[in-house]
């Protein structure tokens, strides 16, 4: 059974304080991972696309990371701005559905 | 360019009524998806249309739930006697394409709650 598991769940940091979100899957044939970001009352706006193990994209203060098993959104040196909740997201048929991790909240403190 | 678009933004409706929420997807975008998203998770797949047709259907919940796009652009989902359990934000995301991997854009939802 396909699985997207995201840990933690929530996470506050202080400005400037550097930190990463993991989320684990488990899926038959990755079509493709993705990184998206919920602001509160909002849809998921879009961050990246990961298709094989070992790509990395960047966008100002996030990395994403792939393996096998998990990716890895790392976010450094972190603004206010960057608070969010975090969602991450495997492609599950030829189709493009996705499923859909629970989330990592994050706050950021000035 | 304008993104997706989703009306109405908040509806409250009685148990047992019939609702019908909108999806206006991107420009050009023909697959469209509807998503189901529950306080403090995350987004749960419900239908896929390519183009006109209902692609997978395999989300919906039970046959209550009902959703077309007529002409390949607006979806509308439908739910015929609200329960409470449908109170949740209903989301609609459109591709460019419906086969390989392409990214989704999500509109900002509509916020149903069944009292």
């Amino acid at each position: 059974e396909d699985q997207v598991t995201q840990s933690p769940e929530a996470l506050r940091l202080q400005e400037g304080e550097s930190s990463s979100l993991n989320c684990s899957y488990t899926v038959s044939g990755l079509r493709g991972l993705f990184w998206y970001r919920q602001d509160p009352g909002k849809g998921p706006e879009f961050l990246f696309t990961l298709y094989s193990a070992g790509e990395e994209k960047e966008k100002e203060r996030l990395k994403a990371t792939l393996t096998k098993k998990e990716s890895f959104l790392h976010i450094t040196a972190p603004k206010p701005e960057d608070s969010a909740t975090y969602l991450c997201a495997v492609q599950v048929d030829s189709w493009g559905k996705l499923q859909f991790g629970a989330g990592t909240q994050v706050v950021v403190t000035p | 360019g304008a993104g997706v678009s989703q009306t109405p933004s908040n509806k409250v409706t009685e148990k047992g009524k019939y609702v019908e929420l909108r999806c206006d997807p991107i420009s050009g975008h023909t697959a469209l998806y509807w998503y189901r998203q529950s306080l403090g998770q995350g987004p749960e797949f419900l239908i896929y249309f390519q183009g006109t047709g209902a692609a997978d259907d395999s989300g919906l919940p039970n046959d209550r739930f009902f959703a077309v796009r007529p002409e390949g652009s607006v979806s509308t989902l439908k739910i015929q006697r609200t329960e409470r359990g449908d109170s949740a934000v209903y989301l609609c995301a459109s591709s460019p394409e419906g086969t390989g991997s392409y990214e989704q854009y999500f509109g900002p939802g509509t916020r149903l709650t069944v009292t």
